[in-house]
């Protein structure tokens, strides 16, 4: 069964570093999504992307984030300076085509810790 | 702001019995459910969903109850099985959003 990838699934980073997450959704999904979980607490929408545009983001999603899929396979979240508090598992998501609600297939995310 | 809550952070039953995961919500526009399984070291899996349309949705021993007026809905597994033990979110969303708002989880044990 196809599934997302993500790579790294450990990252270690000090604090003001720039970090690049990187995903690879499942080839014939159109709509794909960032999430981040901090320890303990709920999964947290982060942005959504399709047609090579974001159509939705959080509050959490500010300035020193930004997505990009640069060639058609990959997409990747880019954390410009990193802080301590954006130590948590980041997930990728993605989901196939139009129509129906179709569940969004989910990578075993990226484990980012901010030294 | 927790529009989506699941009050029990963990549930411990015996293999073969009932396993009941409740969630409850507060935003009257959503209008789709879902269930997600999480393991370990994994991401989380869809395993089960349901529209406002409807108030039960089964898939083989899983089965989702929603209850709208009361804004609760309950996920059954019968029989437990120890390979069910994991963390179980419930997420909603509105309006063909597509982006569920999910529930901070509960984590099941199943003894064998």
């Amino acid at each position: 069964e196809p599934e997302v990838t993500q790579t790294p699934s450990h990252q270690v980073t000090q604090m003001g570093q720039e970090v690049i997450l990187r995903c690879v959704p499942i080839s014939n999904h159109l709509y794909f999504y960032w999430y981040r979980q901090i320890l303990g607490q709920k999964v947290e929408f982060l942005v959504s992307f399709y047609n090579n545009e974001i159509s939705e983001k959080s509050e959490i999603f500010d300035d020193q984030f930004s997505v990009e899929r640069p060639d058609g396979s990959n997409f990747t979240l880019k954390i410009r300076s990193t802080k301590l508090e954006d130590s948590a598992m980041y997930f990728c998501a993605s989901r196939g085509g139009t129509g129906s609600n179709q569940p969004q297939h989910f990578g075993d995310g990226t484990r980012l810790s901010i030294l | 702001d927790q529009q989506v809550k699941q009050n029990s952070p963990s549930l411990s039953v015996q293999e073969g019995r009932i396993s009941i995961l409740n969630c409850d919500y507060t935003n009257s526009m959503f209008d789709y459910f879902l269930w997600y399984k999480k393991y370990p070291a994994e991401g989380p899996t869809f395993l089960i969903s349901i529209s406002s349309i409807k108030d039960k949705n089964e898939d083989g021993r899983f089965t989702v109850f929603l209850n709208k007026s009361a804004k609760h809905l309950s996920l059954h597994i019968v029989p437990s099985q120890p390979g069910d033990s994991a963390v179980y979110f419930c997420a909603a969303s509105s309006g063909g959003s597509y982006i569920p708002t999910f529930g901070r989880g509960t984590s099941l044990i199943v003894h064998p």
